[in-house]
């Protein structure tokens, strides 16, 4: 079956810093990629996704490419503010949607 | 009203209640879920309905009690639970079910539940 893995954390940064999450995968076939994101108190929010090797999904700053040659799919933003401290948890759909464990990110003004 | 709706927000109930958490959807899926969010856990996957079918149960305990009547609505019905129970639940749809919900699943924002 699929599986995630995702970095542990918890991750603190400065405002303005660089942010990398990495998030491997296992699946069969050709599955689709996402990101969700957590903030307090709410449910997950669909952040970005990518269908295919080489897609390059992206919304509101953050960035994540499908590498089916290394099974990954980190996220990254290049300068992250407080509003982004969150939960952010990586998936794969192929049979059916796998989540990873979360990676808490808490942004320091 | 759009997207994933959850009812109650929070419940507080005793061992012995019986009570149901209820989702609705806006969006005109056809598939819907319910997951369990416990602190410090991984996202658990409970039940999985398509079309009003169940489709999956992985291996919930009888005092969770799942009811799909439409494509829009998803009840959990909940009665002799545990402590350990308390957590967040989460409510999910999406267009076609597993490797075909291409776009994705949408979350409702939970129901916070303590089982004192």
């Amino acid at each position: 079956g699929n599986s995630v893995t995702q970095m542990e954390g918890p991750v603190t940064l400065s405002e303005e810093a660089f942010l990398t999450i990495n998030c491997t995968y296992t699946a069969t076939g050709y599955p689709s990629l996402f990101w969700y994101v957590q903030y307090p108190g709410e449910g997950l929010q669909l952040l970005l996704k990518a269908t295919k090797a080489d897609d390059k999904g992206s919304n509101k700053g953050f960035e994540a490419t499908y590498r089916k040659e290394t099974t990954s799919f980190h996220l990254e933003k290049g300068s992250v503010q407080v509003s982004d401290s969150a939960v952010y948890f990586c998936a794969v759909n192929d049979y059916k949607l796998s989540f990873g464990a979360g990676t808490t990110v808490t942004v320091r003004a | 009203e759009t997207g994933v709706t959850q009812t109650p927000r929070h419940l507080v109930m005793g061992m012995t209640n019986k009570k149901s958490l209820k989702c609705e959807q806006h969006l005109g899926h056809n598939a819907m879920y319910w997951y369990k969010q416990s602190a410090k856990k991984p996202l658990e996957l409970m039940f999985v309905y398509s079309l009003e079918e169940r489709v999956e149960n992985n291996s919930v305990p009888s005092r969770f009690s799942p009811e799909c009547p439409n494509s829009s609505h998803l009840f959990l019905h909940l009665h002799t639970l545990q402590p350990e129970d308390s957590a967040l639940y989460l409510c999910a749809s999406s267009q076609g079910i597993a490797g075909k919900a291409n776009y994705g699943y949408t979350f409702g924002s939970g129901t916070r539940l303590t089982v004192v």
